[in-house]
């Protein structure tokens, strides 16, 4: 049981250039989210997605946009990578139960020059 | 804004002793609380929850303090262990127009002394 599965793993971009992280889960859960993670500033939510099709902005979601395709992708997407944007990123899913857990991705390590 | 809080960015706690991690947040509307465990390079672990609806809940070593009307919550360690140093992260979820919003603090580092 593979869980959260994110790729890639590390990336390196150049400013302007954009790329698409790809996130997929296989328990079936219904809500997927993408956290960005900087030290001192925790793990921001950056969007949401309670399910196929339906996306929600977190706290930080300028220079982001997601795509929800079906019940296990979620990818996000960086249309022109910034330094700002330099962190890592991690993918969550979770069952529509109103009370359990979100499971995380292992991260995606995102350097932006 | 910061709709949850960790105030203390580390702590430090002779091993066998309890630590004591603090959460604090703003929005009445969460009614579900959770803290992870975080090691280096690794996505961040469920380690224990809390509904609104009581103020404690134990599992093992852990327990989870939560008082609604100081919109506060805290996470009890004993004994701790030096496995237990990690970064803890506290969590909040409500429902928002029928999709579940899940926000985090910015996360204590625990490290325990042997």
């Amino acid at each position: 049981n593979a869980g959260v599965t994110q790729t890639p793993k590390f990336q390196v971009l150049k400013t302007g250039q954009s790329m698409t992280l790809q996130c997929a889960q296989d328990m079936n859960h219904n809500s997927m989210y993408w956290y960005r993670q900087d030290p001192g500033m925790g793990l921001r939510l950056i969007y949401y997605s309670a399910s196929e099709g339906t996306t929600d902005k977190g706290e930080v979601p300028n220079g982001y946009n997601v795509s929800r395709l079906n019940k296990r992708e979620f990818s996000l997407r960086l249309e022109s990578a910034a330094p700002s944007q330099t962190s890592v990123y991690f993918c969550a899913s979770r069952a529509p139960s109103l009370w359990v857990e979100a499971f995380f991705g292992q991260g995606t390590r995102l350097t932006v020059v | 804004d910061q709709q949850v809080k960790q105030n203390s960015p580390s702590l430090s706690v002779q091993e066998g002793r309890i630590s004591i991690l603090n959460c604090d947040y703003t929005n009445s509307m969460f009614d579900y609380f959770l803290w992870y465990k975080k090691y280096p390079a690794e996505g961040p672990t469920f380690l224990i929850s809390i509904s609104s609806i009581k103020d404690k809940n134990e599992d093992g070593r852990f327990t989870v303090f939560l008082n609604k009307s100081a919109k506060h919550l805290s996470l009890h360690i004993v004994p701790s262990q030096p496995g237990d140093s990690a970064v803890y992260f506290c969590a909040a979820s409500a429902r928002v127009q029928g999709a579940q919003k899940l926000v985090f603090g910015q996360g204590t580092r625990l490290t325990i002394n042997p």
